[in-house]
């Protein structure tokens, strides 16, 4: 059983398109996140939901919007996609709650979006 | 305010050798610390974390890391390489928010 899993793996899309990337996790967990790793490898965290409340909202465009229908699932809708949010965006989750630090969090395998 | 600084964004070693990364970061309350593994077009996997208590921590495949608050460090180690330990290497630290800031990354190439 894959603990977190995102869908689609690979996106390819135009500019100017909407898309949305999907994220499940069979942990039981109370937190989930959307990262963001760019051409350099570099991760930053964009959202984080608490038991389907957001938490952290990094300095993020608006046309990245975040939903969490339940606390196993937190997907991440792109509008007017650009060529600079081509990435790949990381769902993941972990046990902590709100204000508690040192828990593991658990990645995705990555979605790798290339905007053309 | 957190940061972490990994010296080094590329290191290759050869195979058998100690592989070390280092890691340094920031921050004005105790740290939790922890490394991932990234190997080619996967996510991040946990190899090891410092949360309290002993400050050599041990993680999977061998790898190993020690805290020293004294020089704010968190550096990564494993006695001897194998191939199949090339991978992307990223230090993380958090407080008591749990959001993670992670380092810049270690790409480790180890030749045979």
């Amino acid at each position: 059983d894959t603990a977190v899993s995102q869908t689609p793996k690979y996106l390819v899309t135009q500019m100017g398109n909407d898309k949305s990337i999907k994220c499940e996790q069979n942990l039981g967990h109370d937190t989930m996140y959307w990262y963001k790793q760019d051409s350099k490898k570099f991760l930053k965290i964009m959202f984080s939901y608490n038991n389907k409340e957001l938490i952290i909202n990094e300095t993020v465009p608006n046309r990245f919007s975040p939903k969490s229908p339940d606390k196993a699932h937190l997907n991440l809708h792109i509008n007017s996609l650009e060529l600079g949010d081509s990435a790949v965006y990381f769902c993941a989750s972990s046990q902590a709650q709100v204000g508690q630090g040192g828990e593991t969090q658990y990645f995705g395998p990555g979605t790798r979006l290339l905007v053309l | 305010a957190q940061s972490v600084t990994q010296l080094g964004s590329h290191v290759s070693v050869s195979e058998g050798a100690l592989v070390l990364l280092r890691c340094n970061y920031s921050s004005s309350v105790p740290p939790y610390l922890f490394w991932y593994v990234q190997y080619p077009n996967q996510g991040l996997q946990l190899l090891l974390k410092y949360t309290t208590g002993a400050t050599l921590v041990k993680g999977i495949n061998g790898f190993e890391a020690e805290f020293k608050k004294s020089e704010t460090s968190f550096h990564l180690t494993k006695p001897s390489a194998h191939m199949s330990d090339a991978a992307e290497y990223f230090c993380a630290v958090s407080e008591t928010g749990n959001q993670f800031y992670f380092g810049t990354g270690t790409s480790l190439t180890v030749i045979p």
